[in-house]
């Protein structure tokens, strides 16, 4: 069974500054796909960055980028000049062909005025 | 174009009731899907339709239903509310199955089983 594992439950930072996740997964398949969605306070789920498991090179989306390491199995996530809007649950999800996303069991980022 | 909807954003049942959560796409996508969402967990699969007329079993699909009633529309049963099912349900829609497809999520639903 595929498993996905965020080691931090809460990480807090200062506006401007660059804040890490972790994220590890379990896997014996080669090509898959990875996903950090944001949750704010709204609920809503909102789609980050996605990483291609066959593509070396690391995702970017203006201030979010990822670090891929597939030997491994790591997926971090890195938010870049830290916004008030930042805050909110981040989960990191894995997904196989076909049928369902695997999702961690987030982090919340607290980004302080 | 509004996405994903999904309604209604609440809803209180007592042990034994039975409802229906709806959930409509508008954007042509073929794949939908119902996650639910427990206090400081990620989301976990319950149903999923891959394509109009069909529909397959996710990780949790014990005491639930599904219908997809068309291509838009893939409404959630609980046939006989307990309060283990109290939990946020969200619904999602994709272009297709495929690996790197991405899902577009609805605002949730809040379901409280008293």
């Amino acid at each position: 069974a595929q498993t996905v594992t965020q080691s931090q439950p809460e990480m807090s930072v200062q506006e401007a500054e660059t804040v890490t996740l972790s994220c590890t997964y379990d896997t014996s398949e080669s090509n898959y796909y990875l996903f950090w969605y944001k949750q704010p306070p709204s609920r809503q789920m909102i789609l980050v960055i996605r990483q291609e498991a066959y593509k070396q090179q690391n995702a970017t989306e203006n201030r979010f980028s990822v670090n891929f390491q597939k030997a491994a199995k790591s997926f971090s996530l890195k938010i870049s000049d830290s916004q008030l809007g930042d805050t909110a649950m981040y989960f990191c999800a894995y997904r196989l062909a076909g049928n369902k996303l695997t999702f961690g069991g987030g982090t919340r980022v607290l980004v302080k005025p | 174009n509004a996405g994903v909807t999904q309604t209604p954003k609440f809803q209180v049942l007592k042990t034994g009731q039975s409802m229906t959560l709806q959930c409509a796409q508008d954007m042509n996508h073929n794949s939908m899907y119902w996650y639910r969402q427990d206090p400081g967990m990620g989301l976990r699969l319950i149903y999923y339709s891959a394509s109009e007329g069909t529909t397959d079993k996710g990780e949790v699909p014990n005491g639930y239903n599904v219908s997809r009633l068309n291509k838009r529309e893939f409404s959630l049963r609980l046939e006989s509310a307990a309060p283990s099912q109290t939990s946020v349900y969200f619904c999602a829609s994709s272009e297709n199955r495929v690996r790197g497809d991405t899902q577009y999520f609805g605002p949730g639903t809040r379901l409280t089983v008293l």
